[in-house]
């Protein structure tokens, strides 16, 4: 079956470690998304990518790296930079293009900061 | 930059029965999306339905349909003959049609508990 998938679904880091969420996709597509949420805020963006080696920035990238070394795989590191990394993230991928599609959703992972 | 508003945190309906959910957003583009979606319990972020901004029509998916604005910058979601299923998260969220990554701005989303 298509879709997204996103590893693990719980993951707990220890203050000061850095921890790397996984999202594969295998729908091909070519744009990929890093959100963030926590409660009463909605989703928010962390980094984007639109094809291989390359991503940009969005709200609140600091903290965070990625890397998009193949077009099925973004893999998000959540380093100790990151004051309060605590929360549920999304990723999510969709066909490049301005029309048409709308963006597909993996089942997210839970970090927690313990 | 866009902004996308959901000004009720909460809402309730009783199964059958019709309730709508409210979205304002705030951009100076006329050619966008905009998106409902759907968090249930699981957490797996659901597309309810979609509005393209330049159709007049709105959108409607079975029990679905939305109220779309274009000059007021409103975009409603009305969801009829309510079920237990349909309780959840609900998202609003805006993309733009200008050819890049196109990324998605949600609104805080509201709440929808469905009684019996």
């Amino acid at each position: 079956d298509g879709g997204i998938t996103q590893s693990p679904k719980y993951l707990f880091r220890k203050e000061g470690q850095n921890v790397t969420l996984s999202c594969e996709q295998n729908l091909n597509h070519d744009a990929m998304y890093w959100y963030r949420q926590d409660p009463g805020q909605g989703l928010r963006l962390i980094y984007y990518s639109q094809i291989v080696n390359d991503f940009q920035k969005g709200d609140i990238a600091e903290g965070y790296s990625v890397s998009r070394e193949k077009k099925e795989s973004f893999p998000l590191t959540v380093t100790s930079a990151q004051k309060n990394p605590t929360a549920f993230y999304l990723c999510a991928s969709k066909r490049y293009g301005p029309k048409g599609t709308e963006a597909f959703f993996g089942q997210g992972t839970r970090l927690t900061v313990v | 930059a866009q902004t996308v508003t959901q000004s009720q945190p909460e809402m309730s309906v009783q199964e059958a029965e019709t309730v709508t959910l409210s979205c304002t957003y705030d951009t100076s583009e006329s050619d966008y999306y905009l998106f409902w979606y759907k968090q249930p319990p699981s957490r797996q972020m659901i597309l309810v339905i979609r509005q393209e901004a330049y159709k007049q029509q709105n959108a409607t998916e079975n029990r679905f349909s939305v109220n779309f604005q274009k000059a007021a910058k409103s975009f409603s979601l009305k969801i009829s003959d309510s079920q237990l299923g349909d309780a959840a998260m609900y998202f609003c969220a805006y993309r733009s049609n200008d050819g890049t990554a196109s990324k998605l701005t949600f609104g805080t989303g509201t709440r929808l508990q469905v009684t019996l």
